[in-house]
């Protein structure tokens, strides 16, 4: 089966400074990922996702770049503001879909 | 709206005591599949199925039972909760199309305290 992996579990980034979170995975043909956010309390919903064709999708401060030979891809948050702490999940969907365990992301003012 | 529900929302059993939590969605979507969450794990999938009367198991299915005899609903029963599966759990559900699944709607969650 599929095989995520992500980094770093936690990050701490100053308000305004941008945080970068990065996923692996192992099955050549997945050609889908998403990204998810889970504020406290709070169901995760997608916030971004990108399809193999293309190798980088950006949505104002939010970005996602692909490198399928290397197996892996980023989120990039720019300009980050406090209501960005939240955790993070990539996911790699294949029959069964496979989340990274997460990565809590906590924004200094 | 679109949305997916679950019920209850917290619930505190016993040992051994059955019990059901309820998912439904109305948005006609294939793929729906049940996921527990626990700190430090992520996500992890306990059940899918991507059609009617279709179901296979994910990556944690032990003490865990699923059905689909309708498309929008997808409970999960477990016939004797233990200790270990006190866990926040989530129902999701999605398009699937070409083997992917698409956006996942999860719902609210369901807080479970097995004593």
């Amino acid at each position: 089966g599929e095989n995520v992996e992500q980094h770093p579990s936690t990050l701490s980034v100053q308000e305004g400074d941008s945080a970068v979170i990065k996923c692996t995975y192992s099955d050549s043909a997945s050609n889908y990922f998403p990204w998810y956010k889970q504020e406290l309390g709070k169901r995760p919903q997608l916030i971004i996702d990108i399809r193999s064709n293309v190798g980088e999708k950006k949505d104002q401060r939010i970005a996602v770049t692909l490198n399928k030979t290397a197996k892996h891809f980023s989120l990039h948050i720019t300009e980050t503001q406090p209501e960005d702490s939240a955790v993070y999940f990539c996911a790699a969907p294949g029959e069964k879909l496979t989340f990274g365990t997460g990565t809590r992301l906590t924004i200094i003012p | 709206e679109a949305q997916v529900t679950q019920n209850p929302r917290y619930l505190i059993t016993v040992t051994g005591k059955k019990l059901t939590v309820t998912c439904s969605q109305n948005m006609n979507h294939e793929y729906m599949s049940w996921y527990r969450q626990d700190p430090g794990l992520g996500l992890r999938q306990i059940y899918y199925s991507m059609n009617v009367e279709v179901t296979d198991k994910g990556d944690v299915p032990e003490g865990y039972k699923v059905s689909r005899k309708e498309k929008r609903n997808f409970p999960l029963i477990l016939e004797s909760p233990s200790p270990n599966q006190t866990s926040l759990y989530f129902c999701a559900s999605s398009l699937y199309q070409r083997g992917i699944q698409e956006t996942q709607y999860f719902g609210p969650g369901t807080r479970l305290l097995v004593l």
